[in-house]
């Protein structure tokens, strides 16, 4: 059974950092492109990063470019979200989902239950 | 980037109405189109991908179509547990991007 299981939310001042984790399992995690998305309270979604199997193309939200850094280690099975100078409109749940490419296009098949990060000082 | 914009944003239906949803994308995306549907405090899940192909498990009652800017998300005949938040998102640029919802209320 595909698990994806995110840790590391909490509250933060503005500006401040934090870094989201994903564990993964019941799948070969080396074998699949990752992501993090997220949903303010009460907000629709909104996709964040993008990191591919072998971590050689990594895409970014233009509203975290240049704050957020995703990575991850196939080795531990987890990805990773590092969130620097944080404010308040990165309030929201953080989710983690599988990429699967099939036919045409790219989905997000499986998601992990996520984890709210609260900025406010 | 690439826009999403859903309709109608609410909408109101019984159980057993047959109930579709829009999706409309602000350039071209041919079928890079996937459906989910979210339930209050849970993660979304996918319900279509490729713009008409039904995930795994997903019921029938659910279909998806369209190409190029205009899709639509159909359900046949609603079911109780139907009644969620729906969102369209494209994977036609590396910079995916949601529709902002369509919650679907019971009448």
């Amino acid at each position: 059974e595909v698990q994806l299981v995110e840790s590391g939310g909490g509250l933060v001042k503005p500006g401040g950092s934090l870094r989201l984790s994903c564990a993964a399992s019941g799948f070969t995690f080396s074998s699949y492109s990752m992501n993090w998305v997220r949903q303010a309270p009460g907000k629709g979604l909104e996709w964040v990063s993008s990191i591919s199997s072998s971590s050689s193309y990594i895409y970014y939200a233009d509203s975290v470019k240049g704050r957020f850094t995703i990575s991850r280690d196939n080795a531990k099975n987890s990805l990773y979200l590092q969130m620097n100078s944080l404010r308040a409109e990165d309030t929201a749940v953080y989710y983690c989902a599988r990429g699967v490419t099939i036919l045409t296009g790219y989905s997000f098949d499986y998601w992990g239950q996520g984890t709210l990060v609260t900025v406010s000082s | 980037d690439i826009q999403m914009t859903q309709s109608p944003s609410s909408l109101s239906a019984s159980v057993g109405d047959r109930v579709t949803i829009t999706c409309r994308a602000s350039q071209s995306i041919s079928s890079y189109l996937n459906w989910y549907q979210q339930k209050p405090g849970k993660a979304p899940k996918l319900l279509i991908y490729a713009a008409s192909s039904l995930q795994s498990g997903v019921p029938s009652r659910f279909s998806g179509s369209g190409s190029g800017t205009d899709f639509t998300l159909t359900i046949s005949s609603l079911q109780p547990e139907d009644f969620a938040t729906y969102y369209c998102q494209q994977s036609y640029s590396t910079l995916h991007t949601f529709g902002q919802g369509t919650k679907l209320e019971i009448k």
